[in-house]
């Protein structure tokens, strides 16, 4: 059975002070690793999607890894309106294509 | 262009009624989740259709619920003799195909069991 697993649960971080969101995952074989934000009352919104081990994508503040265990988001210099949930989500080998998300990381941005 | 959405986007129901949920994915996308989402936990997968046949329904908590997708596009998911436990966020995704691309989730309908 697919597990994700997001750490801390909550983090609250002054604007500008950089941080990593962790996202440890176990699958039988990964076909892709997505992240997503989601700020209150609304659904996710996609943020990046990574295929294999060693991978990065950069939008913006945000830049996400991959490692063959685990995925980070690493926030820089972050803003206030940085601050929502952020999801990893993973979907693996065996056929099926539901994803399968962790909890969710609460980030606050205070400025 | 328009994104994911779904109505309504709140509905009250009494335990026991039967309710539907409504979701128009992004124009041209084949494949089409319903997920569910309780306070404080991601989503969790009900259903994923390709086209008009259901190919993953592995998710759905049991035969109260149920979902179709006539034409390929508009789906309904369904859920009888509702239950307070049934009370979460629904939310509905698209992607242009199944696989590991990219899915485009709505803003959810939250429904609320008394």
């Amino acid at each position: 059975e697919d597990q994700v697993t997001q750490s801390p649960e909550a983090l609250r971080l002054q604007e500008g002070e950089s941080s990593s969101l962790n996202c440890s995952y176990t699958v039988s074989g990964l076909r892709g690793l997505f992240w997503y934000r989601q700020d209150p009352g609304k659904g996710p919104e996609f943020l990046f999607t990574l295929y294999s081990a060693g991978e990065e994508k950069e939008k913006e503040r945000l830049k996400a890894t991959l490692t063959k265990k685990e995925s980070f988001l690493h926030i820089t210099a972050p803003k206030p309106e940085d601050s929502a949930t952020y999801l990893c989500a993973v979907q693996d080998g065996g056929g099926a294509d539901g994803l399968t998300f962790g909890k969710g990381t609460h980030l606050i941005i205070q400025p | 262009g328009a994104g994911v959405s779904q109505t309504p986007s709140n509905k009250v129901t009494e335990k026991g009624k039967y309710v539907e949920l409504r979701c128009d994915p992004i124009s041209g996308h084949t494949a089409l989740y319903w997920y569910r989402q309780s306070l404080g936990q991601g989503p969790e997968f009900l259903i994923y259709f390709q086209g008009t046949g259901a190919a993953d329904d592995s998710g759905l908590p049991n035969d109260r619920f149920f979902a179709v997708r006539p034409e390929g596009s508009v789906s309904t998911l369904k859920i009888q003799r509702t239950e307070r436990g049934d009370s979460a966020v629904y939310l509905c995704a698209s992607s242009e195909q199944g696989g590991p691309y990219e899915q485009y989730f709505g803003p959810g309908t939250r429904l609320t069991v008394t």
